[in-house]
């Protein structure tokens, strides 16, 4: 299977809100409500952000918001801040007990 | 706390064989399945392979098929990637990670590089 497509960078400005999409086919995120997000700075492990579509785990700010439609699923970061410069993943589950990723999404706060 | 802390890590010549651990602590180990990714510095996350949390079941990416072997050991509470015939393509920082039912991973390891390499 092909990984999910990101766009290579998204950017903002302070308090803006940008939006990220993640695009699979219907065999992966169209068919399962099972897409996660994961947010990663320099040096550092991916953080998980939002689950299942659009829960967010204790502790995630609520600026961070999950969405899909069809094949594309999307994460929203509202009121932008310099600490959400960063890249982002996608994953969707496959249904086969292994997991696709997207190619990573940098975030550029302007 | 949840930790996953990875060892193991280093440069290898091509053809070489590499064995990484991931020691969990803080959880109860052995009732969760988890999972190697692998990123290229600069690239994307790439799923490695899965394990069942009894370690009888076992799934791996076509690309590491035949020479990547995922094991655990639940009584020391250790996931490990044995990687035989490596090669410069597997170049990567490689994360243990615990990965729940619907397929996230809500705690990773700190990464581990191995570089393939004359």
């Amino acid at each position: 299977q092909s990984a999910l497509t990101q766009p290579a960078s998204v950017s903002g400005s302070p308090g803006q809100s940008i939006t990220i999409s993640c695009t699979g086919s219907s065999s992966d995120i169209g068919y399962y409500d099972y897409v996660s997000w994961y947010q990663q700075h320099p040096g550092k492990a991916p953080k998980l952000m939002i689950y299942e579509v659009s829960n967010r785990p204790s502790g995630v700010s609520n600026r961070f918001s999950g969405s899909k439609s069809g094949n594309t699923a999307s994460l929203t970061i509202s009121g932008l801040q310099a600490e959400d410069e960063a890249d982002y993943h996608c994953s969707a589950y496959t249904g086969s007990s292994s997991l696709l990723f997207g190619g990573g999404t940098k975030v550029i706060v302007l | 706390d949840v930790q996953l802390v990875e060892s193991g890590g280093g440069l290898v010549q091509p053809g070489g064989s590499l064995r990484l651990s991931c020691a969990a602590s803080g959880f109860t180990f052995s009732t969760y399945w988890m999972h190697w990714v692998r990123q290229v510095p600069g690239k994307g996350l790439v799923w490695v392979s899965r394990i069942n949390s009894a370690g009888s079941s076992t799934m791996y990416a076509d690309s590491v098929k035949g020479r990547f072997t995922i094991s655990r050991d639940n009584a020391k509470n250790t996931l490990y990637l044995q990687m035989n015939s490596l090669r410069a393509g597997d170049t990567a920082v490689y994360y243990c990670a615990r990965v729940r039912p619907t397929g996230y991973y809500d705690y990773w390891g700190q990464g581990m590089l191995v570089t393939v390499s004359s």
